[in-house]
């Protein structure tokens, strides 16, 4: 089973500032499948990235994912109210399909 | 517009069984790949169970031996059966919609809202 770690579990900003969020697997991904979640309070998650840069139909382009083999990143070039959440990765290349454990975009 | 629906949570008793449903529209359900996933109350989100396209099903360790992923192709309607049930899976459980542009993933591009299980004396 492929472990994800994210970090840091908890970043406080202020609107307006640039986010970078990490996710790093125990072992390469297979074709860098990496996906990155949002999930505000009281919601289901919603997908922002696939196979680690891909953006999915209808995010704004201030999200961007990057990253390959074991280490990706998620940057949210200038954070905008509705963006305070918890962000998840999970990588979707090999079964069992795990998720980090969150990073919590809080208002500074 | 692609819809899941999700239905048949309930509280359970340890050692009890419940099959869950979710029922889509606006795509042809055994197309997709498709998972549950489940967030216990206050923590993250922990992939359960998926069906491939043609058929194949796939389990975390937690759930495997217990539970049983299926789906209706007449009803467009994906299943997850529930057995042995443990205080430990009491979560919310999400019907999450497999990738598809160009090419097919695992991963999530639609999701339910969510049916809750409670397991509990």
């Amino acid at each position: 089973e492929i472990v994800l770690t994210q970090s840091p579990g908890t970043l406080s900003l202020s609107p307006g500032e640039r986010a970078t969020l990490s996710c790093r697997a125990s072992q390469s991904l297979i074709n860098n499948y990496l996906a990155w979640y949002q999930q505000r309070p009281g919601q289901a998650p919603r997908l922002l990235i696939y196979g680690a840069s891909n953006r999915a139909t209808g995010i704004p382009d201030r999200f961007s994912g990057s990253g390959s083999g074991t280490d990706f990143t998620l940057t949210i070039s200038r954070l905008e109210p509705e963006d305070f959440a918890v962000y998840y990765c999970q990588q979707h290349g090999s079964s069992p399909f795990t998720f980090g454990p969150g990073t919590k975009v809080d208002i500074k | 517009e692609v819809v899941l629906l999700e239905s048949g949570g309930a509280l359970v008793q340890p050692g009890g069984s419940l099959r869950i449903s979710c029922a889509a529209s606006g795509f042809t359900l055994r197309t997709y790949a498709m998972s549950w996933v489940r967030q216990a109350p206050g923590k993250g989100l922990e992939w359960v169970s998926g069906i491939g396209g043609s058929g194949e099903t796939l389990y975390a360790d937690s759930v495997k031996g217990r539970f049983t992923i299926s789906r209706d192709n007449s009803k467009n309607t994906l299943y997850l059966q529930m057995n042995s049930l443990r205080a430990e899976d009491t979560a919310i459980y999400y019907c999450a919609k497999g990738i598809c542009s160009g090419i097919c993933y695992w991963g999530a591009d639609n999701w339910g809202q969510g049916t809750l299980v409670t397991v509990s004396s």
